[in-house]
């Protein structure tokens, strides 16, 4: 089960916008809308902040936004923070109900 | 607030078994989908395994199929993942993971460090 792919590292200065994106298959990504981003911090479990490709889930920044087109999804962060400086993953739904996660990417503040 | 509390890890020799457990609390468990999720030492997430509310589906990563079972005991709040055959690659910390409305997790206990080594 091959993982979404999502670059290395992407950084930006603060208050820039950065995009980060996670590309599949028309077997996951591009398939269905059902497409999560999370945050996840050193040592700490993954954080929820964007689902079915557009949605935030109660009590996280619109800072953060989602995006779809074909194979590709893409998050964006704006306003960048140094509380932002962490780990991001995708995930999808896959054909054969089955979940796969991006490769991960290490946002870095300037 | 939601409260999810992984037990049973530790380290175990290849070819071992070894049962996790989730313990669930403030929200209604049996009304949803639970899934378990894994993360190796200074690597990337990977999903491992879901069951649905009732416990009448289960589905797995082809990486554990036939090795893992997951299950839940809705009486006692529970979740969790039978694990035998283990392999050098299935170390990792275990997180039990609760769906939010379709294939989305939104919370996660704190993790369980399964280590398989000789």
């Amino acid at each position: 089960q091959p993982a979404l792919t999502q670059p290395a590292s992407v950084s930006g200065s603060p208050g820039q916008s950065i995009t980060i994106s996670c590309t599949g298959t028309s077997s996951d990504v591009g398939g269905y809308k059902f497409v999560s981003w999370y945050q996840q911090h050193p040592g700490k479990a993954p954080k929820l902040i964007v689902y079915d490709v557009t949605n935030r889930p109660s009590g996280v920044s619109n800072r953060f936004s989602g995006s779809k087109s074909g194979n590709t999804a893409s998050l964006t962060i704006s306003g960048l923070q140094a509380e932002d400086e962490t780990d991001y993953y995708c995930s999808s739904y896959r054909t054969t109900s089955t979940l796969v996660f991006g490769t991960g990417t290490k946002v870095t503040v300037l | 607030q939601v409260q999810l509390v992984e037990s049973g890890g530790g380290v175990v020799q290849p070819g071992g078994s070894l049962r996790l457990s989730c313990a669930a609390s403030r929200f209604t468990f049996s009304n949803y989908a639970m899934h378990w999720v894994r993360q190796a030492p200074g690597k990337g997430l990977e999903w491992v395994a879901a069951i649905t509310y009732d416990g009448s589906n289960e589905y797995y990563a082809d990486s554990v199929k036939g090795r893992f079972t997951i299950s839940r005991d809705n009486s006692k709040n529970t979740l969790y993942l039978q694990m035998t055959s283990l392999r050098v690659e299935d170390t990792a910390v275990y997180y039990c993971a609760k769906r939010l409305q379709s294939w989305e997790f939104d919370y996660w206990g704190q993790g369980t460090l399964v280590t398989v080594s000789s």
